[in-house]
């Protein structure tokens, strides 16, 4: 069956400072995959999207950027976080129908 | 651009009381639906589907959602509620491509 890893769990970071959250799948092939932020009230954000290497979409223009590697990994970076940043990310895999699936998410604080 | 809304943002209940979660969305086309939950602590996962069939359909832990397409609605129930089922219910659709959209989302809490 697929996993979804996603590290660092937790991360607090200064203003002005990059950012790097990595997501790995495993146990499939060519998967569609997802950043979300998730902020209380609003529900799940839909930031990037990508369906295979190299190819991404973005949703929302924002301070942050998207890259696919490889095809099961999926990076999300800012090169200079603001306040607004902070959120919990999660990384999720699309399947069939586009089910998604998440993995257990990020937290990140900027301070 | 296609949106989906969850009427009630916290919902407390008590146990064996009944339960309805409201979501509509705005598409006319198909769409595929979902209902995805988030327990304290846990990551979110997929409670039920919709993809075509039986508008009434079931998913674990005794939940059911029903499509009504004319109402652009999927909403969620549950006849009787545990105090296990506390957590925060999100309704997503996602209209034939690669994007599916969330709703903010509803907590509900279940009195012991």
């Amino acid at each position: 069956s697929q996993t979804i890893h996603q590290w660092p769990a937790t991360l607090v970071q200064p203003v002005g400072s990059p950012l790097s959250l990595e997501c790995t799948v495993e146990g499939t092939s060519n998967p569609n995959l997802y950043w979300y932020r998730q902020a209380a009230g609003r529900g799940l954000q839909l930031l990037f999207y990508s369906v295979g290497i190299g190819q991404i979409s973005s949703e929302v223009p924002q301070n942050l950027s998207a890259s696919r590697p490889q095809d099961r990994q999926f990076i999300l970076s800012s090169k200079k976080l603001l306040l607004s940043d902070s959120g919990f990310y999660l990384c999720a895999i699309g399947h069939s129908g586009n089910t998604i699936y998440f993995g257990e998410g990020s937290w990140l604080t900027v301070v | 651009a296609q949106s989906v809304s969850q009427h009630n943002h916290h919902v407390i209940l008590s146990e064996a009381a009944s339960l309805e979660l409201g979501c509509n969305y705005s598409y006319g086309g198909t769409v595929n639906l979902f209902w995805y939950v988030q327990y304290p602590g846990q990551h979110l996962q997929l409670l039920l589907k919709y993809f075509s069939g039986d508008p009434l359909v079931k998913g674990i832990k005794g939940f059911e959602a029903e499509f009504i397409k004319s109402k652009f609605s999927f909403n969620l129930r549950k006849p009787s509620v545990q105090w296990s089922d506390t957590a925060e219910y999100f309704c997503a659709v996602n209209t034939g491509g690669f994007k599916t959209i969330f709703g903010a989302g509803t907590r509900l809490f279940v009195k012991a």
